[in-house]
């Protein structure tokens, strides 16, 4: 158990909807990340938030939106929803300390768009 | 931008033999991180090792261990005695150095199938 808690594991909709994806990272992690894994692409850098604000920003459509609150919990929004968005999306957190700097990911969350 | 590339899709070894993963990368900072992450059926990304680039030591984990040649910009996953349980997708991944996005670019992975 890496300590990153996604919710939900499985979410299917249908296209032209809207969903949001959510992420508690380990306890103590400043930062967290967002990666979309599809059979064509790979693993896509999404995203980056560090204590509640944006840090880096990858290849995340317009259509996505992410924020990281207070208890630095974060949410994926993923808007106007296409076939092509189906994917594992994951979540991950660091500590955010330089030198000790490793990713720990959560078990993801598997979007079906139908 | 960083490019990770990993030239074997797919891979297969005996149980108890060693196998080597290959994974090259472009970058032109010095001082970096590079990762292996292991992602089974399940689909849990799982961190298998790290290597400073400043270390010219080569890290090792258990039965994992990485040949990292800098000036080459090389850097595979060597596993010793496989067990079943090693099939997985493995994937190389790279990290900016301190300062900047500590965020994680991927090759696209090797598909790894232990034989009994």
């Amino acid at each position: 158990d890496s300590g990153v808690t996604q919710t939900p594991k499985h979410l299917i909709t249908a296209t032209g909807q809207r969903v949001t994806l959510r992420c508690s990272p380990r306890s103590g992690d400043l930062s967290v990340y967002w990666y979309q894994q599809s059979l064509d692409q790979g693993l896509q850098f999404l995203i980056q938030y560090y204590n509640g604000e944006e840090r880096a920003k990858g290849n995340i459509l317009e259509r996505f939106s992410a924020q990281q609150f207070p208890d630095l919990h974060s949410e994926l929004n993923l808007s106007s929803l296409e076939l092509g968005d189906s994917a594992l999306y994951f979540c991950a957190s660091s500590p955010g300390a330089v030198d000790n700097e490793k990713l720990f990911f959560g078990s993801g969350t598997q979007l079906s768009v139908l | 931008a960083q490019t990770v590339t990993q030239s074997q899709p797919e891979m297969s070894v005996q149980e108890a033999e060693t196998v080597t993963l290959s994974c090259t990368y472009d970058t032109s900072e010095n001082n970096y991180y590079l990762f292996w992450y292991k992602q089974p059926p399940s689909r849990q990304m799982i961190l298998v090792i790290r290597q400073e680039a400043y270390k010219q030591q080569n890290a090792t984990e258990n039965r994992f261990s990485v040949n990292f040649q800098k000036a080459a910009k090389s850097f595979s996953l060597k596993i010793s005695d496989s067990q079943l349980g090693d099939t997985a997708m493995y994937f190389c991944a790279f990290m900016n150095p301190p300062g900047g996005s500590e965020k994680l670019v991927f090759g696209k992975g090797t598909k790894l199938t232990v034989n009994p």
